[in-house]
């Protein structure tokens, strides 16, 4: 079975400040890792992944995560947070093989303050 | 990626009656597409897994005669919930199975009155 907690559920941060969402994983064979972001009332939008080879993947929109396998972590980064940021951001974790379904976390809301 | 569409995106409807969701992959040929649902302010859930041409695998608590699935195409699969409750009334996400991520519909949002 896998799971993924996503560490607090809301997070504010300045513009301009660092932004630093915590996901740990729990999965008993080697996963793939995701993050998404989604905006009100609309689908998800993938913002990176993690398949194999480079720990540190960078995505859409200035956003990077690093997978830390002594640490089961794959927390999202971005260096200056925008206002367009805010969103609520879910990190997913799934099978590399088989039905490959997306485990989710509980999400966390990014707030931006002017 | 792909592009999934989702239709309707709003649908109210009353107590008792039955509404179909149908899930669109405009670009590829999806084998598999997953059922997810949204409650207000929580995760996405998965419902149920749909592969072309073969039942829809439910996941447990979630009843299958109830959220009815056909994925009768590569290119649609359709969620059918039956005698509907305001208790139905939720976020359901669509999304299809690309080479190693999913790409999701932009969602329905069904609220029963």
């Amino acid at each position: 079975a896998q799971s993924v907690t996503q560490l607090g559920s809301h997070v504010s941060v300045s513009e301009g400040a660092l932004v630093l969402l915590r996901c740990n994983y729990s999965s008993s064979v080697p996963p793939y890792l995701f993050w998404y972001v989604q905006y009100p009332n609309q689908g998800l939008q993938l913002l990176l992944k993690y398949t194999s080879a480079a720990t540190l993947v960078k995505g859409i929109n200035g956003f990077e995560a690093e997978f830390k396998k002594s640490e089961t972590s794959f927390h999202l980064t971005k260096p200056s947070a925008h206002m367009s940021d805010a969103a609520e951001y879910f990190c997913a974790v799934s099978e590399r093989t088989g039905r490959r379904a997306l485990t989710f976390g509980s999400g966390t809301r990014l707030q931006v303050q002017p | 990626g792909a592009v999934v569409s989702q239709h309707p995106s709003r649908v109210i409807c009353k107590s008792g009656t039955s509404v179909k969701i149908e899930c669109r992959s405009l670009d590829f040929q999806a084998t598999t597409m997953f059922w997810y649902r949204q409650f207000p302010k929580q995760s996405l859930m998965l419902m149920a897994t749909s592969n072309e041409g073969s039942k829809a695998t439910y996941e447990q608590g979630v009843e299958k005669d109830k959220f009815l699935i056909n994925h009768a195409s590569l290119t649609l699969s359709t969620l059918t919930v039956t005698s509907a409750h305001p208790e139905d009334s939720s976020f359901y996400i669509c999304s299809i199975q690309g080479y190693n991520e999913q790409f999701f519909g932009p969602g329905t949002r069904l609220t029963v009155l």
